[in-house]
């Protein structure tokens, strides 16, 4: 158990760029989420998957937002156009039937 | 609107006594409860969790208590140890085919040695 890995850990851009983060979840884990945590408050839920169909997304998943899951294994996360206000930690956590969801170190996006 | 609430931002306790962290929700459809630990530049690690079906479960020095008709659950660490130092999160589920999980903003505790 390698844990969940996201890359980058930070990531700087100018406003108006695109970014992609990566998850590589728990091997054996076919649930797939991604949340986002600004400064002060919790993990807010962005989108879920259960291999590789897209099951869950919130409505903070604006449409310059989107997540893929290709082959059920590792995800993406793709911000277009960024804005001031997508600057937080994007964290991606992984789970299987009926189990915790265990969560990565993140991705810390800063927009200048 | 939150539907999570931990409304106390901060906890300091002596080593060796037992803390107690609060945590309160609004929505009846949640049905599974969850406690995490976060340590700076770290993610969420899982602690301990509950299902609506049971008022206790316990793990070691941590427990967890649930009261459904006030809508309230608290974590009790006992012994605290210095160690236990962090930002700790409630987040809770429902099981209506919603897989999402709500948190709330997070108590951090510091424990003296």
């Amino acid at each position: 158990d390698t844990g969940v890995s996201q890359d980058p850990r930070h990531k700087i851009t100018k406003r108006g760029q695109n970014v992609t983060f990566r998850c590589d979840p728990i091997s054996e884990h076919n649930r797939l989420y991604w949340y986002r945590q600004t400064l002060g408050q919790g993990p807010e839920f962005l989108t879920y998957f259960q291999n590789e169909a897209q099951l869950e997304k919130s409505r903070l998943l604006s449409d310059r937002f989107s997540a893929e899951r290709p082959k059920g294994s590792f995800s993406t996360l793709e911000i277009q156009r960024t804005e001031q206000g997508d600057s937080a930690m994007y964290l991606c956590a992984s789970s299987s039937l009926n189990q915790p969801q265990h969560f990565g170190d993140g991705t810390r996006l800063s927009i200048l | 609107d939150q539907q999570v609430k931990q409304n106390s931002p901060s906890l300091s306790v002596q080593e060796g006594r037992i803390s107690i962290l609060n945590c309160d929700y609004t929505n009846s459809m949640f049905d599974y409860f969850l406690w995490y630990k976060k340590y700076p530049a770290e993610g969420p690690t899982f602690l301990i969790s509950i299902s609506s079906i049971k008022d206790k479960n316990e793990d070691g020095r941590f427990t967890v208590f649930l009261n459904k008709s006030a809508k309230h659950l608290s974590l009790h660490i006992v012994p605290s140890q210095p160690g236990d130092s962090a930002v700790y999160f409630c987040a809770a589920m429902s099981g209506a085919g919603s897989y999402q999980l709500t948190f709330g903003k997070g108590t951090k505790l510091s424990v003296i040695p």
